[in-house]
């Protein structure tokens, strides 16, 4: 079975500063996707980036980047120019394209500092 | 390692009739939530759940869902008539503590119940 970890409960940041949040999963497959979920204080879950395992390049998405590696099965997302409104519980997600299972971490909670 | 975990894996009923599902959280978890995958990625908070209450629900949480925990293991997500639009991937998720408390807010979630509306 797929497990996705994140080993960083909570992490903070300077406005305008650049943090990196680490994503390690497990999987046999080859076929999947990784994303990243931010969880503001509404609950919902926004879509903040998706990254195709197939691709070798790194998924952007504005201040948004990706460093997937594969080999190491790491997803890490990296945000840039962090902004106040960057705070939120951050999670990763593996989905496999076998049968659409989806697995979460357990969530990394960002603080953005002014 | 503890874990949540959910049954069934995968659920299918005639459209109109009424579901279960379940999901037994973390022991020593208090918080409580079921989100809900529709085809595709988009991932949506339903509802949370802490001390025998609905603590916070989103707007998708209308009369014909409803959440209970009957005994002091299974956390339980009931929809009363089914329809077609209901047919999506059910995450339960638990945590030791609400949102905001650092370290102990992380939400662990289960495998998911994929459920099917004919």
């Amino acid at each position: 079975a797929q497990t996705v970890t994140q080993s960083q409960p909570e992490m903070s940041v300077q406005e305008a500063e650049t943090v990196t949040l680490s994503c390690t999963y497990d999987t046999s497959e080859n076929n999947y996707y990784l994303f990243w979920y931010k969880q503001p204080p509404s609950r919902q879950m926004i879509l903040v980036i998706r990254q195709e395992a197939y691709k070798q390049q790194n998924a952007t998405e504005n201040r948004f980047s990706v460093n997937f590696q594969k080999a190491a099965k790491s997803f890490s997302l990296k945000i840039s120019d962090s902004q106040l409104g960057d705070t939120a519980m951050y999670f990763c997600a593996f989905m496999s394209l076998n049968n659409n299972d989806m697995r979460f971490g357990a969530g990394t909670r960002l603080t953005v500092k002014p | 390692e503890p874990e949540v975990t959910q049954t069934p894996s995968h659920q299918v009923t005639q459209m109109g009739q009424e579901v279960i599902l379940r999901c037994v959280p973390i022991s020593n978890h208090l918080y409580f939530y079921w989100y809900r995958q529709i085809l595709g990625q988009k991932v949506e908070f339903l509802v949370s759940f802490y001390n025998n209450e609905i603590s916070e629900k989103s707007e998708i949480f209308d009369d014909q869902f409803s959440v209970e925990r009957p005994d002091g293991s299974n956390f339980t997500l009931k929809i009363r008539s089914t329809k077609l639009e209901d047919s999506a991937m059910y995450f339960c998720a638990s945590s030791k503590t609400g949102q905001g408390t650092p370290s102990t807010d992380e939400q662990f979630f289960g495998p998911g119940t994929r459920l099917t509306v004919l």
